[in-house]
């Protein structure tokens, strides 16, 4: 149980362009998703969090109009990078959290590799 | 203060080797600390967590232990594989009945294990 898939895995676009990448929890319902983008050799930097249904809450120096998220539904949440260039190259991880338990876990997506040319 | 401080930075053992990973916060509201394993082009996987309740948590070959008065704590991987090699990340929470607290990442070890 506690599944969380990324789609695309992987994807290559054109500065300027919109990217939208997907997590979804597969077996359960994610009142909490957050978002990561990981630099080669780096840490995890949390860019924001949202709630199904509410704005997400960004990070200081993430800008909120490029990296747009979506939380609509309680399995669903998206990222899209708006006019992505090639500074945005990155590998973007979300995890899904649910309420209910007694210590806050989150559940990890594979990732989604975004190269900008 | 929101800071997680990681060393070493990356470690190498032999097969069968005891490698130790250490981790140090400052914030007295973390009580929830996870370990999680990375391998390249993958998500983190949670490998081992411990609530600051007890000193020592053992799950296979993986053991946490923790040490609340100095704020540290550490994962020791027993009898290491090759397989083992990858990056971990320790991590911090403030435990919640809610899902939205978010973790505070270590900087990250990585670590290879040689036949």
């Amino acid at each position: 149980g506690a599944v969380v898939s990324q789609h695309p895995s992987w994807v290559i676009c054109k500065s300027g362009t919109s990217v939208k990448i997907e997590c979804r929890s597969l077996d359960f319902q994610a009142t909490t998703m957050f978002w990561y983008r990981q630099f080669p050799k780096q840490s995890l930097m949390l860019m924001a969090t949202s709630n199904e249904g509410s704005k997400a809450t960004y990070e200081q120096g993430v800008e909120k109009d490029k990296f747009l998220i979506n939380h609509a539904s309680l399995t669903l949440s998206t990222l899209t990078v708006t006019s992505a260039h090639p500074e945005d190259s990155s590998f973007y991880i979300c995890s899904a959290g649910t309420s209910g338990r007694i210590y806050n876990e989150q559940f990890f997506g594979p990732g989604t590799r975004l190269t900008v040319l | 203060q929101q800071q997680v401080k990681q060393s070493p930075q990356s470690l190498i053992v032999q097969k069968g080797g005891i490698p130790i990973i250490n981790c140090a916060y400052e914030n007295t509201a973390f009580d929830y600390f996870p370990w999680y394993q990375q391998f390249p082009g993958k998500g983190p996987a949670l490998l081992i967590a411990i609530r600051p309740d007890v000193s020592e948590k053992k799950e296979g070959r993986f053991t946490i232990s923790f040490n609340k008065s100095a704020k540290q704590f550490s994962l020791h991987i027993m009898d290491s594989q090759p397989g083992d090699s990858a990056t971990y990340f320790c991590a911090a929470t403030p435990s919640k009945e809610t899902s939205g607290s978010r973790l505070t990442f270590g900087e990250g070890t990585q670590l290879t294990v040689n036949p």
